[in-house]
């Protein structure tokens, strides 16, 4: 159990639609990121966020959005969903900014119709 | 981020060492070598990393070699439950910069 906690675990949706993911990082740590994980691309870095703040931006679609809120728990929202946006999403944790040491949620698998 | 370079799969029988090589050849000097493992469909997690000396820890060792252009990462005694996707990344400390290759599949068979 790393202590990251996502919600949901699993999410079936169909084309158009739009859904929040959840992510509360292991108590302590101030920086989240998300990564995505679909079969053809491997695990893609999408955003990271420090204290509330943006800190670095990836692969992330424009119709993806995230944000940390006060309590320092995040949420990745996706919205005009397509069938390609099927995937694993995860999120981790870390205590500083610029640790390569990370803390894996267990993802949430997202299922586009 | 530079590149790794990793065999895409391996294997290794329970109870051996598993030695998983992965090359690095552009490695900056800044750049640490971080190990994480998936293992089927969980959320990839930390093993080890280093930056030019080798490095144990209760997981595994991290043998880097001196001109820092290739590592090995070594499970001194492989389970079943060792049977994971093992990713060698290098990174500038900065868990923005952690790209995840295809990595090592090991099966470690009875």
């Amino acid at each position: 159990d790393s202590g990251v906690t996502q919600t949901p675990k699993h999410l079936i949706t169909a084309t158009g639609q739009r859904v929040t993911l959840r992510c509360s990082p292991r108590s302590g740590d101030l920086s989240v990121y998300w990564y995505q994980q679909s079969l053809d691309q491997g695990l893609q870095f999408l955003i990271q966020y420090y204290n509330g703040e943006e800190r670095a931006k990836g692969n992330i679609l424009e119709r993806f959005s995230a944000q940390q809120f006060p309590d320092l728990h995040s949420e990745l929202n996706l919205s005009s969903l397509e069938l390609g946006d099927s995937a694993l999403y995860f999120c981790a944790s870390s205590v500083t900014a610029l640790s390569g040491e990370l803390f894996f949620g267990e993802g949430s698998r997202l299922t586009v119709l | 981020d530079a590149k790794t370079t990793q065999p895409t799969s391996m294997d290794c029988a329970e109870g051996r060492a598993a030695n998983l090589p992965c090359n690095h050849s552009t490695i900056s000097g800044n750049e640490y070598v971080y190990w994480y493992r998936q293992i089927h469909s969980q959320g990839p997690q930390y093993i080890i990393h280093g930056l030019k000396n080798n490095e144990t820890n209760e997981m595994a060792s991290l043998i880097i070699t001196e001109d820092r252009k290739s590592s090995t990462l070594i499970l001194p005694h492989a389970t079943l439950r060792d049977t994971a996707v093992y990713y060698c990344i290098d990174s500038n400390n900065a868990g923005n910069m952690l790209t995840f290759g295809g990595g090592t599949r090991l099966m470690v068979k009875p």
